[in-house]
């Protein structure tokens, strides 16, 4: 069974400065590797995602994130962050035609002035 | 305009009176399931169907069901509901290619007093 670890619960960061979520994943075959982003009072937007093909993943709000294999991980990338960013991060994966998405506990981001 | 919509939003009713979330969407996918979201541990899957008449359980389906009646149409019931069973729920809707990503929607938030 596949599975998602957040090591980062909470993440502080300054406007403008980047911001780095880590995501590792658990799972025998090739991963599909999902971002979703909940801002308050929201539902889940998707962030970006990864099939196959390029490592280095673009999405949407200047987002990106790479898969390495070597390391089972699929952290996602910010160069400056808005305030607007403030929100909660979900890193998932999935199994392909089985279609079942597994959750990390996600990590929250505060982003100050 | 491509959506997945639930209702009620929110939802306060007391332990053991039966309750039914609604979920639809106007997407034609034959891939529909339901999340519970708890702090710390990020979503997980209640229920899911592939296909009108075909559902299946998901991680934690102990104490709902589903039905899937029409392919638009994936309803989320609480027979006897109990204080646990607060929660954000989400419900999330997909094509069957392997590519395809889940579109999620608003969220219901419901409390079991």
């Amino acid at each position: 069974a596949q599975s998602v670890t957040q090591p980062d619960i909470h993440i502080t960061v300054s406007e403008g400065a980047s911001l780095e979520l880590r995501c590792n994943y658990s799972y025998g075959a090739t991963p599909y590797l999902f971002w979703y982003v909940q801002s308050p009072g929201q539902g889940l937007q998707l962030l970006l995602k990864y099939f196959s093909g390029d490592t280095l993943v673009q999405g949407i709000k200047g987002f990106e994130a790479e898969f390495k294999r070597s390391q089972s991980s699929f952290n996602l990338r910010k160069p400056s962050v808005h305030w607007s960013d403030a929100a909660e991060y979900f890193c998932a994966v999935g199994a392909g035609n089985d279609y079942k998405l597994s959750f990390g506990a996600g990590t929250t981001v505060t982003v100050r002035a | 305009e491509a959506q997945v919509t639930q209702n009620p939003r929110y939802l306060i009713t007391v332990t053991g009176k039966k309750l039914t979330v609604t979920c639809s969407q106007n997407m034609n996918h034959e891939y529909m399931s339901w999340y519970r979201q708890d702090p710390g541990l990020g979503l997980r899957q209640i229920y899911y169907s592939m296909n009108v008449e075909v559902t299946d359980k998901g991680d934690v389906p102990e104490g709902y069901k589903v039905s899937r009646k029409e392919k638009r149409n994936f309803p989320l019931i609480l027979e006897s509901p109990s204080p646990n069973q607060t929660s954000l729920y989400f419900c999330a809707s997909s094509g069957l290619g392997s590519t395809d990503t889940q579109y999620f929607g608003p969220g219901t938030r419901l409390t079991v007093l």
